[in-house]
C-alpha cells in the first residue's frame, strides 16, 4: 500500500517555542492531507483538511492561528504548532489520501510532541 | 454532527471470538471502515464496507447496516497479537471525504 512518513518522530520542547511536523506521502500524490490529534486513551480527532495550494480546512474548535498548516506540494504538508503549551502535548497523525478506492487513506506513524 | 460510539474495553480469550459494536449518528457517509491502532502506533486499515452485509477479510470480518445505524467489526481465532484499540470510522460525504473516527474499544486477549 502507499507509504506515509512524518517527521520527527518524537520531539521535546519548552512552552513557548514552535515545533514543525512534516507529513510526506512517499509513493503517491496527495492534493488532500489530514491532521489528527490523539489525547492518550482517546479516539483520533481530525484537526483540519490540508489542501496542496490552498488555504486549510480546520474543525470546530481548533485554532487556525495556532496550528499553522502548509500544503506546499503534492507530497508534502507541514503542521506548525506555534507558542506550544503543556496542554498541546499529544500525539499528532497525518494521513493522505489517494483516489479511489475504499482503503485510500493512510496515515502515518505520528509525531509524539512534549511540551515542558 | 456525527457520533459513533464502541464499548470502551472488551476482553476476550486466546482462540476465541469476539465481536466490537459501533452504532453511529451521522448522515451521508460513503462508508464505515475498521483501523486498529497498537500502543504508540499507527492506525492500520482493517475492513470496509460500502453497502449492507458481511465483508470477510481473513480472519476479521465487518458488518454494516445502514438501516439501524450499526456495525461490527469480527474478529475470529483470536491471538495475543491483536490485543489493541480498534476504531470505527465513517468516511463523509463531501468533496473532502474527511474520515471521522469513533471512540474506540481496547480490546484485551487473555490466554
Amino acid at each position: 500500500g502507499a507509504v506515509v512518513s512524518q517527521h520527527p518522530s518524537r520531539v521535546i520542547c519548552k512552552s513557548g517555542t514552535s515545533v514543525k511536523i512534516e507529513c510526506r506521502s512517499l509513493d503517491f500524490q496527495a492534493t488532500t492531507m489530514f491532521w489528527y490529534r490523539q489525547f492518550p486513551k482517546q479516539s483520533l480527532m481530525l484537526m483540519a483538511t490540508s489542501n496542496e495550494g490552498s488555504k486549510a480546512t480546520y474543525e470546530q474548535g481548533v485554532e487556525k492561528d495556532k496550528f499553522l498548516i502548509n500544503h506546499a506540494s503534492l507530497t508534502l504538508s507541514t503542521l506548525t504548532v506555534t507558542s506550544a503549551h503543556p496542554e498541546d502535548s499529544s500525539f499528532y497523525i497525518c494521513s493522505a489520501r489517494t483516489s479511489g478506492g475504499p482503503n485510500e487513506q493512510f496515515f502515518g506513524p505520528g509525531t509524539r510532541l512534549t511540551v515542558l | 454532527g456525527q457520533s459513533l460510539e464502541q464499548p470502551s474495553e472488551v476482553t476476550a480469550v486466546e482462540g476465541a471470538i469476539v465481536q466490537i459494536n459501533c452504532t453511529y449518528q451521522t448522515s451521508g457517509f460513503y462508508g464505515l471502515s475498521w483501523y486498529q491502532q497498537h500502543d504508540g502506533g499507527a492506525p492500520t486499515f482493517l475492513s470496509y464496507n460500502a453497502l449492507d452485509g458481511l465483508e470477510e477479510t481473513g480472519r476479521f470480518s465487518s458488518f454494516l447496516s445502514r438501516s439501524d445505524s450499526y456495525g461490527y467489526l469480527l474478529l475470529q481465532e483470536l491471538q495475543m497479537k491483536d490485543s489493541a484499540s480498534y476504531f470505527c470510522a465513517v468516511r463523509l460525504s463531501g468533496g473532502y471525504q474527511k474520515v471521522t473516527f469513533g471512540t474506540g474499544t481496547k480490546l484485551q486477549v487473555i490466554p
